[in-house]
């Protein structure tokens, strides 16, 4: 099994521009979830799922979407970048509500 | 307030010492706690587990609950640089699928 996959691993794009991170997992879990890392503030909920075609907000959802047809992905789009959004994002699934996530390897993000 | 308070370090131990880690909060409806690891970039991996109070050992590591002090702990005996790494705590609610971070404490190892 490859686990939590994420892509692409860098990226850097311009203040107005949009692209999506991509999730993807291979362990049939329902629940899967997106985080955002910034320096001392440690790892904030953005959106997540718990099963194909439900999606709800996390804590920082604003100027983020996302959304979920099948189990396996769950793409997280970046509608209109800016800067504050520079940061470590990172794919987490559970097969047991939010307990024990399995994090993917993260997309590190920044905005110019 | 934040929902979770953990002291961000960083914590500098010599090898073969007893590192020891905490986190405090406040929801008291939290009865998962949980323990992820997180080498430099690289993603978090989860550590321990614990459900409500006790304790839980597996290894080198024992993980505390005190729901009454809302209050965790991490401890790591005879410890080891390959044990350099940022800790995270977490918890949840019954029922609830998220989690709720700490910060993170950054703890090094010296050889």
């Amino acid at each position: 099994n490859a686990g939590v996959t994420q892509t692409p691993k860098f990226q850097v794009l311009k203040t107005g521009q949009s692209m999506t991170l991509q999730c993807a997992q291979d362990m049939n879990h329902e629940y899967m979830s997106w985080y955002r890392q910034d320096p001392g503030m440690g790892l904030r909920l953005i959106h997540y799922s718990v099963g194909a075609g439900i999606t709800d907000q996390g804590e920082v959802p604003n100027g983020y979407n996302v959304s979920r047809s099948t189990t396996e992905d769950f793409p997280l789009r970046l509608l209109s970048a800016a800067p504050s959004q520079t940061s470590v994002y990172f794919c987490a699934s559970s097969y047991n509500k939010g307990y024990e996530q399995y994090f993917g390897p993260g997309t590190r993000l920044t905005v110019t | 307030q934040k929902e979770v308070e953990q002291d961000p370090g960083p914590l500098s131990v010599p090898e073969g010492a007893i590192v020891s880690l905490n986190c405090t909060y406040s929801n008291s409806a939290f009865q998962y706690f949980m323990w992820y690891r997180q080498y430099s970039r690289k993603g978090p991996e989860l550590l321990m587990y614990t459900y409500s109070s006790g304790n839980k050992e597996d290894g080198r590591f024992t993980a505390q609950v005190d729901k009454s002090s809302k209050y965790i702990s991490l401890f790591i005996r005879d410890s080891q640089p390959s044990d350099s790494a940022t800790y995270l705590c977490a918890m949840s609610a019954p029922n609830d699928y998220k989690l709720s971070f700490g910060a993170g404490t950054t703890v090094t190892v010296r050889a």
